[in-house]
């Protein structure tokens, strides 16, 4: 079955320390994306893609660094300037077609100890 | 912020029930999608409605769009327990970028 796939599905990061959470897609989407939840809040984006080798900043990716080397998938680093990242990380893809929904993987909880 | 709003905030109905959110929204659109989750889980597509559309039905779902007020709201007719769940609405601009709004968490009490 084609789906998206994140994982870990829990992460601890002690301070200081970069980690690196996983997304792969085997729907042959184009466009792939991360964003940050945080608790009874919406999505707000970090970083998208839209073609191999090419990814633009969202609207918060301070704090945040990805790679698009494969089309199948788009990893994101949070790393130690990123402040406050105890949250809920969602991985999408979608077709890059106008009118098109996205699909969304199960998500990575990350918090810091 | 760019984000869009929803409201109610939080909804709680019996199953049997209608259940009625709303979402606003900023800027002129393509479409407007909106999305369910459930609790600790990423979100699920529900529906598409595009600019030049007014009202979309799937199954329970009955999705309308105001682009003059730019708004929408989705209903779910006959809720049941198994709804339960937080619903954003997502609007989609010039690009494919998604803004998602703040969401509705409905609770429907069997």
């Amino acid at each position: 079955d084609g789906g998206i796939t994140q994982s870990p599905k829990y992460l601890f990061r002690k301070e200081g320390q970069n980690v690196t959470l996983s997304c792969e897609q085997n729907l042959n989407h184009d466009a792939m994306y991360w964003y940050r939840q945080d608790p009874g809040q919406g999505l707000r984006l970090i970083y998208y893609s839209q073609i191999v080798n090419d990814f633009q900043k969202g609207d918060i990716a301070e704090g945040y660094s990805v790679s698009r080397e494969k089309k199948e998938s788009f990893p994101l680093t949070v790393t130690s300037a990123q402040k406050n990242p105890t949250a809920f990380y969602l991985c999408a893809s979608s077709p890059f077609v106008i009118n098109y929904g996205y699909t969304f993987g199960s998500g990575t909880r990350l918090t810091v100890v | 912020s760019q984000q869009g709003e929803e409201d109610p905030q939080a909804l709680s109905i019996q199953e049997g029930e209608n259940a009625t959110m709303n979402c606003s929204y900023k800027t002129s659109i393509n479409n407007l999608q909106w999305y369910r989750q459930n609790s600790g889980r990423g979100l699920v597509h529900l529906i598409l409605i595009r600019s030049n559309e007014r009202e979309k039905h799937s199954g329970r779902l009955r999705v309308t769009l105001d682009t003059s007020k730019k708004s929408s709201s989705l209903l779910i007719t006959a809720s049941r327990a198994a709804d339960t769940a937080s619903y954003f609405c997502a609007s989609a601009h010039n690009t494919d970028k998604l803004i998602f709004g703040t969401g509705t968490r409905l609770q429907v009490f069997p």
